[in-house]
């Protein structure tokens, strides 16, 4: 069955960085899209960006594009959430999710459980 | 951005009885492809979202088929033909039209 499991979140000072990992598995990594998707404390979900299968990317907005790097390591499939110059407003539980392009349609078919990532001083 | 709105926010519904989420895009979510890539999500109490309902009608795997999506163009609908106690949690429609892709605000679905 399709697992993500998400790691590397914690507690970071304003202007930090956190290197966010989805380890995937049930299967084949390679060829699916992927995506970071992050929902603050009691608030809705907000996707934050994606990574074709060709390591093209998109992310949401210049805020965004700016600070956070998507990658992955398909060898180790594994994908990576790079931020840096972390902000409060950026304190959420951050989710890896599947890109249902290859199944099903766009949309978002898998979600892991999350890992919080709390900015504060 | 696609900004999407849903309503209610909140809907407190009798078990048995059936509930509806109303869910407008600020514009067509029409793809140049033809279809519509708008899709239904549910997060209940303490889970991450679960996709219910994917390219505005077709249930996702599992998706008991109480659960129905409609609608065309802007405006979108999430139907629970007979709500049970697991279906509580909060709804999610999302267009993946055009990137951003972008989410509704959420409507809570609980039992009166």
């Amino acid at each position: 069955q399709v697992q993500l499991v998400e790691s590397g979140g914690g507690v970071v000072q304003p202007g930090g960085s956190l290197r966010l990992s989805c380890a995937a598995s049930g299967f084949t990594f390679s060829t699916y899209n992927m995506h970071w998707v992050r929902q603050a404390p009691g608030k809705g979900l907000e996707w934050v960006a994606i990574i074709n299968t060709d390591g093209d990317v998109e992310y949401n907005g210049d805020s965004m594009k700016g600070r956070f790097t998507i990658s992955r390591d398909n060898s180790r499939n594994t994908l990576h959430l790079q931020m840096n110059t972390l902000r409060t407003e950026d304190t959420a539980l951050y989710y890896c999710v599947r890109d249902g392009t290859s199944t099903v349609t766009y949309t978002l078919d898998y979600w892991g459980q999350g890992t919080l990532v709390t900015v504060s001083s | 951005d696609i900004v999407m709105t849903q309503t209610p926010l909140s809907s407190p519904v009798t078990l048995g009885q059936p509930a509806s989420i109303s869910c407008r895009s600020s514009q067509s979510l029409v793809h140049s492809d033809g279809n519509t890539y708008l899709s239904w999500l549910q997060q209940r109490p303490g889970q991450p979202p679960r996709l219910l309902i994917y390219k505005l009608s077709n249930r996702f795997s599992g998706v008991p088929d109480r659960f129905s999506g409609s609608g065309a163009g802007t405006d979108f609908t999430l139907k629970i033909s007979r709500v049970e106690a697991e279906d509580v949690g909060v709804y999610y429609c999302m267009q993946a039209t055009q990137f951003p892709w972008t989410f509704g605000q959420g409507t809570k679905v609980e039992i009166k």
